[in-house]
């Protein structure tokens, strides 16, 4: 069963740094892209980051570029968020979700998230 | 990145069909046919019902369909059922090698 599992949210104070961390299973995960999508509470989806199979490229939305860093470690079939200079905006659940195999700019398998919540 | 354009809201009645456009612009909606949509629950995660514009995934009903037209999306939900009270979100490549995402759209089945 292909699955995706995030891991790491928790309360931070604003300014703090944070890393979440999405584990995944039944499929080959260093052939894949992998993309973080974020949902502040009552409000809808916001792309945040994707990286690469190989980790040679990452992108990132503007609203997060240069506090937010996303890596991968192939050998434990995790990927990671790091989260810096976190601010209370930030707060949200954060999804990991999988590229599609046959549609390289479809997400198709979604985690449950991990609710990040940026609070003084 | 300017989130794509959705309506807040539609609704219809068990039988109908409803249609739930997304605009975008000639950097995204326009120029790829990467659009993809999602069907979200509250408190659970997406689930995607349309990519590439039109292909259906495995095991999704085919009352859902997807067209496109210039720089707009649309989803059409025709057969309308009780099951297919959600969110939906439309989702799209860039050609700044980003992506982008709808407001969203609550439907409602009256």
């Amino acid at each position: 069963q292909v699955q995706v599992v995030e891991s790491g949210g928790g309360v931070v104070q604003p300014g703090r740094s944070l890393r979440l961390s999405c584990a995944a299973s039944g499929y080959i995960f260093s052939n894949y892209g992998i993309h973080w999508v974020r949902q502040a509470p009552g409000k809808g989806l916001e792309w945040v980051a994707f990286i690469s199979y190989d980790g040679a490229k990452e992108t990132y939305a503007d609203s997060v570029e240069g506090r937010f860093t996303t890596s991968r470690d192939n050998s434990k079939n995790t990927l990671y968020l790091q989260m810096n200079s976190l601010r209370v905006e930030d707060t949200a659940v954060y999804y990991c979700a999988k590229r599609m195999d046959t549609s390289p700019y479809t997400l198709d398998i979604w985690g449950q998230g991990t609710m990040v919540t940026v609070s003084s | 990145q300017s989130a794509l354009t959705q309506p807040a809201s539609v609704s219809g009645s068990p039988g109908q069909s409803i249609t739930i456009s997304c605009t975008g612009a000639s950097s995204d909606i326009g120029y790829y046919n990467y659009v993809s949509w999602y069907q979200q629950y509250p408190g659970k995660a997406p689930k995607l019902v349309i990519y590439e514009v039109t292909d259906r995934p495995s095991g999704v009903s085919n009352r859902f369909s997807g067209s496109k037209s210039g720089n707009t999306a649309s989803l059409t939900i025709s057969g309308l059922q009780a099951e297919d009270e959600a969110d939906y979100y439309c989702f799209s490549y860039t050609t700044a090698s980003t992506y982008v995402f709808g407001g969203g759209t609550k439907l409602t089945v009256l």
